[in-house]
């Protein structure tokens, strides 16, 4: 599966979008792009998945670029729940999910 | 919404005990995985299991570690003989197919002694 890259570390205030941008250069043409979230220990929570169209669901958007080698999270309100790791993760249509270190989102109220 | 359930919520062990960590996944669901995060560290894979069989697993599941689907409901990790770094938070997780999102429990906090 294709390497991503994040921040390590990003603040929004309340109400705002946050956007949380994530580099997949090396992506192939079958992976998918997936986010999930990690609230404290609780289990990851999946957000959304996305091939090469955008895509959105009640919790966020994907924008993925049109070469594919990057795309961003939007959160379009983004509230002090919404804190936690984001991780985004490349992967084939099948298999483990390769989790990296992820972008710490705080939300300032 | 359905979810994966997870039992204990905590588990503290002996050394060298056995361990069996329960997981509910989604009824529909057909994969099953496990996952484990020591503490401050990243989330990794340890197995998945598809048709009651091991479909991948990673280096870390080794010959101490198997999995089962005992009935239609429970998806189990066995730990046989636990060690000090076999502390970790455990996540199971399901999917409907192979390829669609993996969905997560909460975790159960394995604590060895």
């Amino acid at each position: 599966d294709a390497k991503t890259t994040q921040p390590t570390s990003m603040d929004c205030a309340e109400g705002r979008a946050a956007n949380l941008p994530c580099n997949h250069s090396t992506i192939s043409g079958n992976e998918y792009v997936y986010w999930y979230r990690q609230i404290h220990s609780q289990g990851p929570q999946y957000i959304i998945h996305g091939l090469k169209n955008n895509e959105t669901n009640e919790m966020a958007s994907l924008i993925i670029t049109e070469d594919r080698k990057s795309s961003t999270l939007i959160l379009p309100h983004a509230t002090l729940r919404d804190t936690a790791v984001y991780y985004c993760i490349v992967r084939a249509s099948g298999g483990q999910l390769t989790f990296g270190s992820g972008t710490q989102l705080t939300v300032l109220p | 919404e359905p979810e994966v359930t997870q039992t204990p919520s905590h588990q503290v062990t002996q050394m060298g005990q056995e361990v069996i960590l329960r997981c509910v996944p989604i009824s529909n669901h057909l994969y099953f995985y496990w996952y484990r995060q020591i503490l401050g560290q990243k989330v990794e894979f340890l197995v998945s299991f598809y048709n009651n069989e091991i479909s991948e697993k990673s280096e870390i599941f080794d010959d101490q570690f198997s999995v089962e689907r005992p009935d239609g409901s429970n998806f189990t990790l066995k730990i046989r003989s636990t060690k000090l770094e076999d502390s970790a938070m455990y996540f199971c997780a399901s999917s409907r197919q192979g390829g669609q999102p993996q969905h997560f429990g909460d975790g159960t906090r394995l604590s060895i002694l």
